[in-house]
């Protein structure tokens, strides 16, 4: 159980092209769900809180017109790197919380290259 | 200001050499202490959550330990199928269920 996937595993665009990233909880209702960022040989960085059907929390320094983040369903959430940069080039990687809030599942990472 | 730090940052043992990684926490309060695995190019595997000091945790060959101000992740006759890398977190009282995650230390088993 408590089974997290993330589509793509790997994308490659141009520069100034968006790009969206899904994270879904597989067998179990996600009800708050978390999106980091891991740059080579360092931790994960949170970027993001959202819970179901309200906004996004975002962490101080994280922009939230370049990361839109939604959150429509119990199972889905999305992170949309609009106008992306070769500095955005990053592992992405989400996580989810069901009834047991303070434990999250993660999924298994996007890696975004910007060119 | 809420820090994890772990250390070694890189550890290298023999198939069967037990040692321990040292996860040191600063927080106002704490709500939990996390411990997870991460094998490279994937995401964090959850391994152990403590919440109280003097809290222990078994699975196969891990251990975790939790005191007022560290954890720590006892490896027992390591197999090289453990070697990735460990990140420790925290979820401190009154910020949320965000995780705090310390830089991890990397594990290599030699056979």
């Amino acid at each position: 159980g408590a089974v997290v996937s993330q589509h793509p595993s790997w994308v490659i665009c141009k520069s100034g092209t968006s790009v969206k990233i899904e994270c879904r909880s597989l067998d179990f209702q996600a009800t708050t769900m978390f999106w980091y960022r891991q740059f080579p040989k360092q931790s994960l960085m949170l970027m993001a809180t959202s819970n179901e059907g309200s906004k996004a929390t975002y962490e101080q320094g994280v922009e939230k017109d370049k990361f839109l983040i939604n959150h429509a369903s119990l199972t889905l959430s999305t992170l949309t790197v609009t106008s992306a940069h070769p500095e955005d080039s990053s592992f992405y990687i989400c996580s989810a919380s069901g009834t047991s809030p303070d434990t999250q599942y993660f999924g298994p990472g996007t890696r975004l290259t910007v060119l | 200001e809420d820090q994890v730090t772990q250390s070694p940052e890189a550890l290298r043992l023999q198939e069967g050499e037990s040692s321990s990684l040292n996860c040191s926490y600063t927080v106002s309060g704490l709500r939990g202490l996390f411990w997870y695995r991460q094998d490279p190019g994937k995401g964090p595997e959850f391994l152990f959550t403590l919440y109280s000091a003097g809290e222990e945790k078994e699975k196969e060959r891990l251990k975790a330990t939790l005191t007022k101000k560290e954890s720590f992740l006892h490896i027992t006759a390591p197999k090289p199928e453990d070697s990735a890398t460990y990140l420790c977190a925290v979820i401190p009282i009154n910020s949320g269920y965000a995780l705090n995650f310390g830089k991890g230390t990397s594990l290599l088993v030699t056979p």
